[in-house]
């Protein structure tokens, strides 16, 4: 178990730029998660696949971003003409499929926006 | 909407101190409720998790968390803090129906040597 890898750890960019982020889940789990943590809160979900097929979209997700999961083992998030909202941590989870599995976090990409 | 509220934003206490951190939750359909853990520059961690069965829970590293559905709380405890137990704390739920996680806004401990 090598754990959920997200790279790259911290992003600075432009606003206006377009970023992308990478998640690899832990090997065997075939759900994976996005969410959003700004300073003092808990994370806020933003989407979820399970294996390639995207399940759920939270109201977060405007129409600048979008996720991917091709081929149901890595996934990205891509952010289109970043605003200085966009600033946060994003963090990446996965699990296994079933109710009683819980998901295993990894380190986040944080996102900083000059 | 499901929601989850945290009382407390930041806790201080001395090592040996008692400590009891609030939790509730909002839906009212069955629910898994879960307690994270993020140390200092590392990543969350799963403290404890509750899906059905006794309201006790019991966790990694002496937490343990009551689950009382007529309060809609889930509250974390640990008779005996420790320096290293400084962190943030966040509670969790997740309805049976959906994958994602609602989190609270998160509790950070201090724990004074």
């Amino acid at each position: 178990d090598t754990g959920v890898s997200q790279d790259p750890r911290h992003k600075i960019t432009k606003r206006g730029q377009n970023v992308t982020f990478r998640c690899d889940p832990i090997s065997e789990h075939n759900r994976l998660y996005w969410y959003r943590q700004t300073l003092g809160q808990g994370p806020e979900f933003l989407t979820y696949f399970q294996n390639e097929a995207q399940l759920e979209k939270s109201r977060l997700l405007s129409d600048r971003f979008s996720a991917e999961r091709p081929k149901g083992s890595f996934s990205t998030l891509e952010i289109q003409r970043t605003e200085q909202g966009d600033s946060a941590m994003y963090l990446c989870a996965s699990s296994l499929e079933g109710g009683n599995q819980p998901q295993h976090f990894g380190d986040g990409t944080r996102l900083s926006i000059l | 909407a499901q929601s989850v509220s945290q009382h407390n934003h930041h806790v201080i206490l001395s090592e040996a101190a008692s400590l009891e951190l609030g939790c509730n939750y909002s839906y009212g359909g069955t629910v898994n409720l879960f307690w994270y853990v993020q140390y200092p520059g590392q990543h969350l961690q799963l403290l404890l998790k509750y899906f059905s069965g006794d309201p006790l829970v019991k966790g990694i590293k002496g937490f343990e968390a009551e689950f009382i559905k007529s309060k809609f709380s889930f509250n974390l405890r640990k008779p005996s803090v420790q320096w290293s137990d400084t962190a943030e704390y966040f509670c969790a739920s997740r309805s049976s129906n959906t994958g994602k996680l609602i989190f609270g806004q998160g509790t950070t401990l201090q724990v004074k040597p």
